[in-house]
This record gives structure tokens, sequence and C-alpha cells, in this order.
């Protein structure tokens, strides 16, 4: 139990479907992540938010849209996605966004795109 | 190419030692760090080591950071069947909030 929680665990979707998985941590920090991990490369930052407020967008693809109303939950809103977008979805937090700023992970999101 | 680098499989006997290595490119990483992934989870923080250190010890594990040819390395003690996960290596530059990880290394300890 690392205090940083993710929902689903599981998700399969359509490339016309809207979905969103969720994050929440429980450990009073202020910067959290959405990262991609997929076979083929190795783990990839999409998003970063400090203190509610997003600071880092890698070049996303706008199919992706995170949302951070809080500093304790994170989503990221899927939509229109493609089959090369199935890749596990990590969330972390750290206390900020610099120094550091050990990364707590949770277990992940497995998205599977059809 | 990626800016952490890490050969991607390690296969050791139980009871031997392990050394996973890794090169990273930016020299201005002031943080590097060892996760461990297990299957089905997320990463875990296993050991960081800064910049200005050499060498790090925690139990079983030890960190070399050789900073001149930005090389490092993780050697696990007396390895067993429960250290068998992938191992990530990453950097991070002082106020950067990129974590940067290698492709992860899949460590399988047979008995």
């Amino acid at each position: 139990e690392t205090g940083v929680t993710q929902t689903p665990r599981h998700l399969v979707m359509g490339m016309t479907n809207k979905k969103s998985l969720k994050c929440e941590q429980h450990l009073g920090h202020n910067a959290m992540y959405w990262y991609k991990q997929s076979a083929k490369k190795p783990l990839e930052l999409m998003f970063v938010y400090s203190l509610e407020e997003r600071v880092e967008n890698n070049s996303v693809p706008s199919r992706f849209s995170p949302e951070c109303p809080n500093s304790s939950h994170l989503f990221l809103h899927l939509h229109t996605l493609q089959p090369e977008d199935s890749a596990l979805y990590l969330c972390a937090s750290s206390q900020d966004g610099t120094g550091f700023g050990e990364l707590f992970f949770g277990e992940g999101s497995r998205l599977t795109v059809l | 190419g990626e800016d952490v680098e890490q050969s991607l499989f390690l296969s050791v006997r139980e009871g031997d030692s392990s050394v996973i290595n890794c090169t990273y490119t930016d020299s201005s990483s002031t943080y590097l760090y060892w996760y461990k992934q297990e299957p089905g989870a997320g990463l875990q923080l296993l050991t960081y080591i800064f910049s200005n250190m050499d060498m790090k010890q925690d139990q079983r594990l030890t960190v070399l950071l050789n900073k001149k040819d930005k090389h490092l390395s993780l050697r696990i003690a007396d390895t067993q069947t429960g250290d068998s996960a992938i191992y990530f290596c990453a950097e991070r530059r002082y106020n950067n909030n990129d974590m940067r990880f290698g492709a992860g290394t899949r460590l399988t300890v047979k008995p």
C-alpha cells in the first residue's frame, strides 16, 4: 500500500468511447503525475500537476485530458483513443514537484483499446 | 536514443549477487534512483543516490555511481527469488519535474 490508489485497475474501451481514470493520494503531497508504461517504450511522463496547476505536458495528444480538482485527486479523461494507446497508466505523487521528490506510484490502470 | 539506458534482462541463481547497470546522459542530473516493479504493481523506490556521492549501501543493496562515465549500478547481494522483478533506473534534475526512466531490467532469480 503506497498511499496512491488508482481506479479502475483494468479498462477495456472502444475507440469511440469516453472514459476516465482516477487517482487519489492520501499522503498529503502537492504534486501528482500521469505516466504511460507500454511494452515498446520506457515510462513516459504525460502530465505533471503541482499545487493543482499543470506544470508540464509532454506533447500528449489531446485525446488525453487531465484534470486535477484538488491536490489529492487526479483524473485522466480518455476520448476517441487509438489501439496504440493501450498501455498501463501509472499515477504518482510526490511531496512537491522539485528537489529530491521521491515518487510514490499507484498500481496502475491497465487500458485496452479495441 | 533514450536518455537512460539499461539492459533488458538479467538472470541469476538464488544466493548469487546481481548487478544491474544503467547509463544516463544528463550530466546535470542531481538525483539517481532505482525503482522496483513487481508483477501487477506500480513502481516502488528501492534506493537513490545524490550525484555528489559515489557509493551508497543499504543492507543487501549497493549503489555505485561513476559520474565521469555517467554510469550507475545496483548490486543486490544474496539474491532471493523474491527479488525477481523489473528494476528501473531513473534520473532527475534539480528543480525539474521530469524524472526520466530507463526501459527497465527484468531480473529473474532461479532456485
